[in-house]
């Protein structure tokens, strides 16, 4: 299939580890976050948000927290299986460029079996 | 089920031909979005519609051009103008106001011929 992500950082795990990808943003006024996995050839898929109000979201089997101190993201996977390997990229909301999004460019996970 | 569908899934294009990419959505969102995404590079906003008869361009607008005179739908047409058109192409939408996930198609790569 093809590959979204040829110069990307990646991250190795085992399967069955936890996972952890991070994300830097880059402005201090996005007030709204969204982590999306991305499978080759197909379209970005949602994961999880959180909003700058909290600094902490947990969902099924992911964990997203965030820390507005350092303006960084991070995605945790809980026993990370075969089928979560794939792109994930992380996107803030800058309410002063009219809501729109911005997306950094992604980390690839592949998970061993 | 609801979801975005974008077609065709792959698409060649001439020199100095216009090809136009479709995307239709039956989750009654307001506002669509067209992105480019490139190997190694985060996703890039080319046009982006908050309501119907309204467009504004994104980043990288130069060489497309859209269309909104349906909710449902918000095509795409790559111009001749645009010399670099090889890509992956990403269409989104969602519901208008911030802090609301976009959903994405699973995409249009286009290629030279």
């Amino acid at each position: 299939g093809e590959s979204v992500g040829l110069h990307l950082p990646t991250l190795s795990v085992q399967e069955g580890d936890n996972s952890i990808i991070n994300c830097a943003y880059s402005n201090s006024a996005s007030d709204y976050f969204i982590w999306y996995k991305q499978e080759s050839g197909k379209g970005p898929q949602f994961i999880i948000d959180i909003r700058s109000n909290m600094d902490k979201r947990q969902g099924q089997r992911v964990t997203v927290l965030l820390n507005k101190t350092v303006k960084h993201l991070s995605l945790q996977i809980a026993a990370t299986q075969p089928g979560d390997s794939a792109v994930y990229f992380c996107a803030e909301n800058i309410r002063e460029y009219g809501n729109k999004l911005v997306f950094g460019a992604g980390t690839i996970l592949r998970v061993k079996s | 089920d609801g979801g975005i569908t974008q077609s065709p899934k792959y698409l060649f294009r001439k020199e100095g031909q216009n090809v136009t990419l479709s995307c239709e959505q039956n989750l009654n969102h307001d506002a669509m979005y067209w992105y480019r995404q490139d190997p190694g590079q985060g996703l890039r906003l080319i046009y982006y519609s908050q309501i119907v008869n309204d467009f504004q361009k994104g980043d990288i607008a130069e060489g497309y051009s859209v269309s909104r005179e349906k909710k449902e739908s918000f095509p795409l047409t790559v111009t001749s103008a645009q010399k670099n058109p090889t890509a992956f192409y990403l269409c989104a939408s969602s519901p208008t106001g911030g802090s609301q996930p976009q959903h994405f198609g699973d995409g249009t790569r286009l290629s030279i011929l």
